[in-house]
């Protein structure tokens, strides 16, 4: 079985541009969750969406938002791009909207973004 | 609101011996830990868990933690390390119920086993 799956896995953008990124998650899982982490850090949360509804969102500005297909992949999407917003995005699944399975929660290997 | 302390940025520990990762946090009501690896470039791999039970966890890799509710402290723990156990370890938390069901990790850990 596939794990999770983003795209792009590397990504260079520009002061002042925007970026989509994109998450499948595992076959089943209908929760899907982002964080942010900055090098040097641990991971901050960004936002967790179950069964296509927002469920959470972390501390970050309107700039960042995100939504959830039927299928349950997810797209983030981040505005007007800052050099702060370099960081490695990643997306976690789970079956559950509470993460209480087996394993909790499944990450992707994460899209690397640099803005320059 | 929820917090994890990581208070060692590097742990260098010798293969063959013991290693501890020490993770101490604090929530409001009984929480749920977890612990993740991470190796250079990629994402997180679940380690292990702690909801409810048995204080002693036994994970992924030899690895294992104890839940000590009075000194609020999740420590992994291995008791023999292999240079291939070299990584960034998170440790994170979380509430069981509420809004907050976001994972509140650490500042990680660099473990290095030396040959």
């Amino acid at each position: 079985d596939a794990g999770v799956t983003q795209s792009p896995t590397h990504l260079i953008k520009t002061r002042g541009q925007h970026v989509t990124l994109r998450c499948s998650p595992i076959s089943g899982h209908k929760s899907v969750s982002w964080y942010q982490q900055v090098l040097g850090q641990g991971p901050q949360f960004i936002f967790q969406y179950y069964e296509k509804e927002e469920r959470g969102r972390g501390n970050f500005p309107d700039r960042f938002s995100a939504r959830q297909f039927p299928n349950y992949s997810s797209e983030l999407n981040v505005n007007a791009l800052l050099l702060g917003d370099s960081a490695l995005y990643l997306c976690a699944s789970s079956s559950s909207s509470t993460g209480q399975t087996s394993y909790g929660y499944t990450f992707g290997s994460g899209t690397r973004l640099t803005v320059v | 609101a929820q917090s994890v302390a990581q208070p060692e940025d590097q742990v260098n520990v010798a293969e063959g011996n013991p290693l501890t990762v020490k993770c101490t946090y604090s929530v409001s009501g009984n929480p749920y830990l977890f612990w993740y690896v991470q190796y250079p470039n990629r994402g997180l791999q679940f380690l292990l868990k702690y909801i409810t039970g048995d204080n002693l966890v036994k994970g992924s890799y030899g690895f294992e933690a104890e839940f000590n509710k009075s000194q609020t402290s999740f420590h992994l723990k291995k008791p023999s390390a292999l240079v291939s156990d070299s990584a960034l370890y998170f440790c994170a938390v979380r509430v069981p119920s509420g809004s907050a069901r976001q994972l509140t990790f650490g500042s990680g850990t660099q473990l290095t086993v030396l040959p």
